[in-house]
């Protein structure tokens, strides 16, 4: 099982729609990002947290440490939000060194 | 700043060729990561610096990968000899601090043939 897991895989949606992508991890953390990465390849680094919630205009990340869980939600979605978003965790630096690790990915398809 | 830095953007090379990967992280940033990414097993860390001291190199997949970083303003990744199987796409990153927000390149896109 991997140690970070997130869902859904694919996600298309109509613009406008508020869309959800979740992230489950397995192992105890210091911090928890997520990143987009566009069509074209660049990855941009949307958020990082390590308790409760961020805000950056429509996007939203939230995360509970108790269940191991982080949600990133986007408001009134848009064709320029189709991307791919990758949640990472960092290990506890008392663990294992403290190396990051990377969902699968969550492709997202806005269609207008 | 102009960001992170990576060169070539594109390299394509043949089985057994030594390729180099170039990175200049962003100026006062402390950290550096080698990231590469493929369809099979998306995004993997590779190794990082912190300081310009190799940290944890344990994602380097063998001893044919090999990466330094001799001053702050330059990483380089290096795959001696290249086989097909290391083709994808290298991406540094670079933060102020260790696991702070990462900032990324544009990547290095490779192909061995």
């Amino acid at each position: 099982k991997n140690e970070v897991e997130q869902s859904p895989q694919n996600l298309t949606a109509q613009e406008g729609e508020f869309i959800t992508i979740n992230c489950s991890y397995s192992v105890g953390i210091s911090a928890l990002h997520w990143l987009q990465q566009h069509p074209g390849g660049g990855i941009v680094s949307l958020f990082m947290l390590s308790s409760g919630k961020k805000k950056h205009g429509r996007l939203i990340a939230t995360i509970n440490i108790q269940e191991k869980h982080s949600s990133l939600h986007i408001t009134a979605s848009h064709p320029r939000d189709s991307a791919v978003y990758i949640c990472a965790v960092a290990k506890n630096y008392g663990g294992s060194q403290g190396n990051l690790i990377f969902g699968k990915g969550t492709k997202l398809s806005v269609k207008p | 700043d102009a960001g992170v830095i990576q060169s070539p953007r594109h390299e394509v090379t043949e089985m057994g060729q030594e390729v180099t990967l170039r990175c200049k992280p962003i100026s006062g940033h402390n950290s550096l990561f080698w990231y590469r990414q493929t369809m099979m097993r998306g995004l993997e860390l590779l190794i990082y610096f912190n300081n310009n001291v190799p940290i944890d190199d344990s994602g380097m997949p063998e001893d044919r990968f090999s990466a330094k970083m001799p001053n702050a303003s330059f990483s380089t990744l290096k795959i001696q000899p290249s086989e097909p199987r290391d083709s994808a796409v290298y991406f540094c990153a670079s933060s102020y601090r260790l696991w702070g927000e990462a900032f990324f390149g544009q990547g290095t896109r490779l192909t061995v043939v």
